[in-house]
């Protein structure tokens, strides 16, 4: 069964503070996702990477960073936490390859309620 | 960047059909998904239609694809309670990998 965990599913965390959230796949994906889930907005993408240590910003990249050292494992990082980033986060990963010809579905996590105070 | 738009609230009662829809903008969108959040969980990809398809049918879901207005329909027929969730339209462009989410529908099945 495909999987993709997330580090933390709450987490709580004071104004100023290094926030690191992990995601780790187990399909051999080369597409790795962040998304915030905000309520009335939907899924609004972070940054993604397509292959390992490559990254591009998605829709919303300020105040956030990524890693990806391993093609298992995406991490997001909030280099000083404000109380508007205060949301879920959600990891997906994808198949790539073949472009249009797939459908490429996104696989989730089951994402981190983060409370920055 | 692109616009996926869909209302935020549908009810409906158990047994019933129900109709959810969604609008996008991107003319060169490839792929549409539809996908389920149920509460506490991640998102999980219920179906998909190619753009060159205007129907498509699995079980108890039907998508309907209109093209020329940019205009999807996720139909489920005879509604469960389990079907309570927060749906999400989505599309995807050309490139290989990015998708666009609407703002998720948000069904409620009453008995």
């Amino acid at each position: 069964d495909v999987k993709v965990t997330q580090s933390s599913r709450y987490l709580v965390k004071r104004t100023g503070e290094k926030v690191f959230l992990e995601c780790v796949q187990d399909m051999d994906h080369e597409n790795m996702f962040w998304y915030r889930q905000d309520p009335g907005l939907g899924l609004r993408l972070i940054y993604f990477s397509y292959d390992v240590k490559m990254k591009e910003k998605g829709d919303i990249p300020e105040g956030y960073s990524v890693s990806r050292e391993k093609k298992e494992r995406f991490s997001l990082i909030l280099e000083s936490a404000s109380t508007n980033q205060t949301s879920m986060y959600l990891c997906a990963s994808s198949r790539s390859g073949q472009g249009a010809k797939r459908y490429n579905e996104q696989f989730f996590g089951p994402g981190t309620r983060l409370t920055v105070l | 960047g692109e616009d996926v738009e869909q209302s935020l609230f549908l009810s409906v009662r158990e047994g019933d059909s129900s109709v959810i829809n969604c609008t996008y903008t991107d003319s060169s969108s490839t792929y549409l998904y539809w996908y389920k959040q149920e509460p506490g969980a991640g998102l999980q990809l219920l179906t998909y239609i190619f753009s060159n398809m205007d129907m498509k049918q699995d079980q108890r879901l039907t998508v309907l694809l209109n093209k020329k207005d940019k205009h999807l329909s996720l139909r489920i027929a005879d509604t469960q309670t389990g079907d309570s969730a927060i749906y999400f339209c989505a599309e995807r462009g050309p490139n290989d990998y990015k998708l666009s989410f609407g703002a998720g529908t948000t069904v409620t099945v009453r008995a």
